[in-house]
């Protein structure tokens, strides 16, 4: 599976747009770009998935670019709750396994 | 349904004690993982199984034991346990092969002293 590489932290008011950047450039052409997240210390929890077109559901939008070599998880209008650490998987649509990387530390603040 | 559920939810053990962490899921999925995930860090996969019977190794297997007799069950047994496997522990399962979204437990906080 290809590697991720995401920021370490980042911040964003609440009622704004929480945009996190991952970049996947070694993706090859049957990997899905996944979105989890992990609010303090409990279970991931899955937040969207895609391939090449971006998606959109109740929970955020992905927007992954032309080349598919990066990918951005929109929240919309971020509240305090967002707050959590949030991982970005590229996974083989064959694949059994999920692999984690540290992921990005969102802190929503008043 | 209850989704993934995971007993205990917090264990403190005594160096070379065993134990068992269980994990049960009520979604009749077919694929079933164990992770563990240490302070800091992101969650390496231990063992995971596609089906009752079958079982095989992740990142991190040495250490641990897993059986998988029913679709519903997938137990994580500790053997000798050591203080490097203080650790929080998540359980998490998936309907089928191509589907990607795992649904996780809420997680075993064990720690060895």
């Amino acid at each position: 599976d290809a590697k991720t590489t995401q920021p370490p932290s980042m911040d964003c008011a609440e009622g704004r747009a929480a945009n996190l950047p991952c970049n996947h450039s070694t993706i090859s052409g049957n990997e899905y770009v996944y979105w989890y997240r992990q609010i303090h210390s409990q279970g991931p929890q899955y937040i969207i998935h895609g391939l090449k077109n971006n998606e959109t559901n109740e929970m955020a939008s992905l927007i992954i670019t032309e080349d598919r070599k990066s990918s951005t998880l929109i929240l919309p209008h971020a509240t305090l709750r967002d707050t959590a650490v949030y991982y970005c998987i590229v996974r083989a649509y064959n694949t059994d396994k999920l692999i984690f990387g540290t992921g990005t530390r969102l802190q929503v603040f008043p | 349904n209850a989704g993934v559920t995971q007993t205990p939810k917090f264990r403190i053990l005594k160096i070379g004690q065993s134990m068992t962490l269980q994990c049960t899921q009520d979604m009749n999925h077919n694929y079933m993982y164990w992770y563990r995930q240490d302070p800091g860090m992101g969650l390496k996969l231990i063992y995971y199984s596609v089906g009752a019977g079958i079982t095989d190794k992740g990142e991190v297997p040495n250490g641990y034991n897993v059986s998988r007799s029913t679709t519903e069950d997938f137990p994580l047994r500790l053997e000798l346990a050591a203080p490097s496997q203080t650790s929080v522990y998540f359980c998490a399962s998936r309907l089928r092969q191509g589907e990607g979204t795992q649904y996780f437990g809420p997680g075993t906080r064990l720690t060895v002293l």
